[in-house]
Parts: structure tokens; C-alpha cells; sequence
């Protein structure tokens, strides 16, 4: 089976504009939560969504948004870049029918804004 | 308000080495707690987790971790390194029942010598 899948994997961006990032959970996952991580730092909270609700938003400005589809794929949205957007996003899935605890993750989307 | 620190930013021990990587966490109540392990040009990966009972737990790839609730401590663990446990580990704590929104510390970079 699949694991999470992420898109696109790199991505340059200049300040100002616009991201989407993508991801497709594993099959029978209903919960997707997006990270940020910072090079040097540990993975920092920004959503979590479930069967296309939001469940939870982590210390984030407006500028990030995001959304679940029905086939439970998800996609990050960060308007405006900024310098410090630079960073690796990843994305979890969760949920298969058993609360496990565990959360799976893609390797992420690696965003770089000069 | 919750957080995790991993005062090891890097470890070097040798192969065949008994390995220590201590989590400290800050939470009101017994949190859940897991440590993950993020090697190059991969996602994070489960390694173990504490919901509650045993304070000893047993993960995959022959690491353990004790929780000692006096210490707020949840230290990782394996009596025999590998050159392939080469990664960065990180401690994680989350609200209980919340773990899809994970707190993660900054993680402590291992490094294997031959």
C-alpha cells in the first residue's frame, strides 16, 4: 500500500506570492495535519482536519489555510511568503479504523522563498 | 503551556554502544508521548508510545523508553547501536486525546561511528 504522498517535493517560490502544497493520505485515513519544520528545529502543529472539518490549528497567521477534500487528499495554502515560510512541510494521516495513536508522514514538500 | 526539550542537540556514539537521548516535557497532566525518528529525505517514523499504564515501553527497531511521571521525563533508549540508527529523534507530547496535534521538541541528531 501507498504511504502518504506529497506534492510537488522542492519548490522556490519569491516573497509575496502564493503556495499550494498537496497531500494524499494513506487509503482508509480520515485525519490529515500539516507541519511546518524549520531546518534545525522539530515539526510545529499547524492544522489538523477530519473528514473535511477542521479539527485543530496550531500558532499560525491567517496567511495559512487549508482545506480536505471528500477523497480525505488535503492541501496547504500560504499567501504572501515570507523569508521565514522557508521550510519543510509535512503532512500526517491518521485514522484507519483503529486509534492507534501513530500518525504517518509523507517526506514532506521542501519550500524555499528568496 | 506544553512543551518539550531535548537538551542533546548532537550525539556521537560508537557502533555497539548503549545509547541515551533524554525528553523532558512540560504538561499539567500525564500526557501521551512518543518519540519519532526522521531520517535523510524521509518522513518522520514511529518508533514508541506512552498512553498510560507500563512505564517501560517497548518500540521498534530495539529501542525503549521509560516514563517517569516525577521527573517529567520520557527517555529514549537502545543497549546496541547500529550504524543505521544514524538519524534525529524526536520527543513528542500530545494533549490527551489529541494526538494528531503533536508537540515536538527539537530533536537530537545522532551520529554513529564505525
Amino acid at each position: 500500500d501507498a504511504g502518504v504522498t506529497q506534492s510537488p517535493t522542492h519548490l522556490i517560490k519569491t516573497r509575496g506570492q502564493h503556495v499550494t502544497l498537496r497531500c494524499s493520505p494513506i487509503s482508509g485515513h480520515k485525519s490529515v495535519s500539516w507541519y511546518q519544520q524549520v531546518l534545525g528545529q522539530g515539526p510545529q502543529f499547524i492544522f489538523q482536519y477530519y473528514e473535511k472539518e477542521e479539527r485543530g490549528r496550531g500558532n499560525f497567521p491567517d496567511r495559512f489555510s487549508a482545506r480536505q477534500f471528500p477523497n480525505y487528499s488535503s492541501e496547504l495554502n500560504v499567501n504572501a511568503l515570507l523569508l521565514g515560510d522557508s521550510a519543510l512541510y509535512l503532512c500526517a494521516s491518521s485514522g484507519g479504523g483503529g486509534n492507534t495513536g501513530e500518525l504517518f508522514f509523507g517526506e514532506g514538500s521542501r519550500l524555499t522563498v528568496l | 503551556a506544553q512543551s518539550v526539550t531535548q537538551p542533546d542537540i548532537h550525539i556521537t556514539v560508537s557502533e555497539g554502544a548503549s545509547l541515551e537521548l533524554r525528553c523532558n516535557y512540560s504538561y499539567g497532566a500525564t500526557p501521551y508521548l512518543f518519540w519519532y525518528v526522521q531520517s535523510p529525505g524521509q518522513g518522520l517514523q514511529l518508533l514508541l508510545k506512552y498512553f498510560s499504564g507500563d512505564t517501560l515501553v517497548q518500540g521498534i527497531k530495539g529501542f525503549e523508553a521509560e516514563f517517569k511521571r516525577s521527573q517529567s521525563s520520557f527517555n529514549l533508549r537502545k543497549p546496541s547501536v547500529h550504524w543505521s540508527d544514524a538519524a534525529e529523534y524526536f520527543c513528542a507530547v500530545a494533549p490527551l486525546g489529541g494526538y494528531n496535534k503533536l508537540i515536538f521538541g527539537a530533536g537530537t541528531r545522532l551520529a554513529v561511528h564505525p
